[in-house]
């Protein structure tokens, strides 16, 4: 089946600094991948649509400027995280849509993000 | 913004007993889906209606669609321990991908 992958799957950062999380699609080629976010016992959030090739579409109240995404290539989509606060940790997933399928998306485990 | 409203929130069964949750939603969908979590974990994909289907089946799960009341059942028959978890549904509104969830149901099943 489809796997997505994420790396890292936890990080622990200092208020300030930007972290890096890394969302792969490991043996199917995603032209879509999602950025989501989730905050304890609550649902998941859309945070942005990442386009190969272009760039990510933001939802509203979401920042770009805090959360750059950059999707390089049809397998490989990153949320830079800058500046962290507090705040921003959360627990953030990726997925990934299959090209000409019926809308199914395939989830990464996640990153645990914690900014002390 | 959240598209989706779940009921029971939480729900707690014994092992053997059937489990219902309800998913109530606004728009007009193009497929609804319903994707189970483990704590702290990536979502599984269950299941996804068609927005022009009624029910469908898959193993010991039930998912019914009704787009005039704007809401879907998922029923989990013979329930196992190893079923508890976070349920979500989610819709999907256009074929760009974009996927609105619900709360969810967080299921516990009693051994």
């Amino acid at each position: 089946g489809a796997v997505v992958s994420q790396h890292p799957s936890w990080v622990i950062c200092k208020s300030g600094t930007s972290v890096k999380i890394e969302c792969r699609s490991l043996d199917f080629q995603a032209t879509t991948m999602f950025w989501y976010r989730q905050f304890p016992k609550q649902s998941l959030m859309l945070m942005a649509t990442s386009n190969e090739g272009s760039k990510a579409t933001y939802e509203q109240g979401v920042e770009k400027d805090k959360f750059l995404i950059n999707h390089a290539s049809l397998t490989l989509s990153t949320l830079t995280v800058t500046s962290a606060h507090p705040e921003d940790s959360s627990f953030y997933i990726c997925s990934a849509r299959l090209a000409g399928g019926n809308n199914e998306q395939f989830f990464g485990p996640g990153t645990r993000l914690t900014v002390l | 913004s959240q598209q989706g409203e779940e009921d029971p929130q939480a729900l707690s069964i014994q092992e053997g007993e059937n489990a219902t949750m309800n998913c109530s939603y606004k728009t007009s969908i193009n497929n609804l889906q319903w994707y189970r979590q483990n704590s702290g974990r990536g979502l599984v994909h269950l299941i996804l209606i068609r927005s022009n289907e009624r029910e469908k089946h898959s193993g010991r799960l039930r998912v019914t669609l009704d787009t005039s009341k704007k809401s879907s059942s998922l029923l989990i028959t013979a329930s196992r321990a190893a079923d508890t978890a976070s349920y979500f549904c989610a819709t999907a509104t256009s074929n760009t991908g974009k996927l609105i969830f619900g709360q969810g149901t967080t299921l516990q099943v009693k051994p």
